[in-house]
């Protein structure tokens, strides 16, 4: 069984731009989560969908938003880039929602805002 | 605010010794318990999952839960070089978000 992907694996951008990137969980997986990690942060929470539907929301600002296909598939959007947004964005899928649910992980976007 | 809570390391165990990672949690609500584990420059892969209070034991890797203490370890025994990385403790509660901690640098000095 083929496992999350996510593209594009690397993407550099100029501050004010705008990024899109993409997810496809793995066969069957209907909750799309998203993360933001850096090195003094660790990894943040950013948004989970499922079924379409946002279910949670982590505390980021607005520029930062996403959205469910009914394949499963999701794709998250940053505009207007500051040079902190620089991170590695990672989506983890899981078979449903709730609490006995395993996530897992796909390799991550790396996103350098220069 | 939930949180998990990890002592950062280095951790450093020789080669064939067990390596104990330790990690507590605020949310008594808190059900379910991951480890995952990730390589510098990797994303982070799942390598335990725990439910219930005891161990969990999956080849060389033991996970311990006691939700009374609210502490969830991960023991891994005959460790190898090829183990360091960064270990991720996680936790879950219902249908709101896996809540990480920071993680713990793991080396294995062969």
């Amino acid at each position: 069984k083929a496992g999350v992907t996510q593209t594009p694996r690397y993407l550099i951008k100029t501050r004010g731009q705008q990024v899109t990137l993409s997810c496809s969980p793995i066969s069957g997986h209907r909750s799309v989560s998203w993360y933001q990690q850096t090195p003094g942060q660790g990894l943040q929470f950013l948004f989970e969908y499922f079924s379409e539907t946002q279910r949670n929301k982590g505390n980021f600002p607005g520029r930062f938003s996403g959205r469910q296909f009914s394949n499963s598939r999701s794709e998250m959007n940053v505009s207007t880039l500051e040079l902190g947004d620089s991170a590695l964005y990672l989506c983890a899928s899981s078979l449903s929602s709730g609490s006995i649910n395993e996530q897992f992980f796909g390799p991550g976007t790396r996103l350098t805002v220069l | 605010q939930k949180e998990v809570e990890q002592n950062s390391g280095p951790l450093s165990v020789p080669e064939g010794a067990i390596a104990s990672l330790n990690c507590t949690y605020s949310d008594r609500g808190s059900q379910s318990f991951f480890w995952y584990r990730q390589y510098s420059g990797k994303s982070p892969e799942l390598i335990m999952s725990i439910y219930s209070n005891g161990d969990k034991e999956d080849g060389r890797f033991t996970a311990q839960l006691n939700k009374a203490s609210q502490y969830v370890s991960l023991l891994i025994r005959d460790s190898q070089p090829s183990d360091s990385a960064t270990y991720l403790c996680a936790g879950l509660s219902g249908n709101t978000p896996l809540v990480f901690g920071k993680g713990t640098r793991l080396s294995v000095i062969a």
